[in-house]
């Protein structure tokens, strides 16, 4: 069973579309995040969410929008996609103050 | 924000060697936490720092702490290609790990 599971694994669209990818764990944590990691391989935060509850939002420009149903989900949506949006989509759980445990990232493509 | 920086950016071993990365802050860190990522793959947790000093061995991986909690460093004895991969510090900020800050990585390739 894969701990945090997110799909698509890759993701080719055109500029101007709307997309999602969901994110799922069965590691019980409390705390969900997403993270942009661009072609340089910087890990950048985008947002935490603790039980449900949006904590941290990294001035994310508003097209993204996260939506966590219940603590185990943490689904993000994505308007109007733009070319710079293009990079590794990174969805990962934890346990408070402890090491994270990463999805296996959605290569988001936007031509 | 605060932030960490990591040295080198890349570093180029033959298969044997040994390898260091280091990860500095301006300013006194609650913890630390070390990642690897393979290519192609996702960051997986290796471990975290969290006492002035602290020092911790996972095989041939050794981490440290530094006194002042500014420093930290990744040591690997005998490098395998199997090390092969990019090495994230991170820091929580104020206390917390609800925003993990990355360092920029070091990119470690093995001659074999």
């Amino acid at each position: 069973d894969t701990a945090v599971s997110q799909t698509p694994k890759y993701l080719v669209t055109q500029m101007g579309n709307d997309k999602s990818i969901k994110c799922e764990q069965n590691l019980g944590h409390d705390t969900m995040y997403w993270y942009k990691q661009d072609s340089k391989k910087f890990l950048k935060i985008m947002f935490s969410y603790n039980n449900k509850e949006l904590i941290i939002n990294e001035t994310v420009p508003n097209r993204f929008s996260p939506k966590s149903p219940d603590k185990a989900h943490l689904n993000l949506h994505i308007n109007s996609l733009e070319l710079g949006d293009s990079a590794v989509y990174f969805c990962a759980s934890s346990e408070f103050n402890y090491g994270y445990t990463f999805g296996s990232g959605t290569r988001l493509t936007v031509v | 924000g605060q932030q960490v920086m990591q040295i080198p950016q890349y570093q180029h071993v033959q298969e044997g060697e040994d390898f260091t990365t280091y990860c500095n802050s301006s300013t006194t860190l609650s913890n630390i936490q070390w990642y690897k990522q393979r290519p192609g793959g996702h960051p997986v947790f290796l471990i975290q720092l969290v006492k002035s000093g602290e020092v911790k061995k996972q095989k041939r991986l050794t981490f440290q702490f530094g006194e002042a909690k500014k420093n930290s460093s990744l040591h690997i004895t005998a490098t395998q290609t199997t090390d092969v991969g990019t090495y994230f510090c991170a820091e929580g900020s104020g206390g917390s790990n609800y925003k993990l800050t990355f360092g920029k990585g070091t990119l470690l390739t093995v001659n074999p």
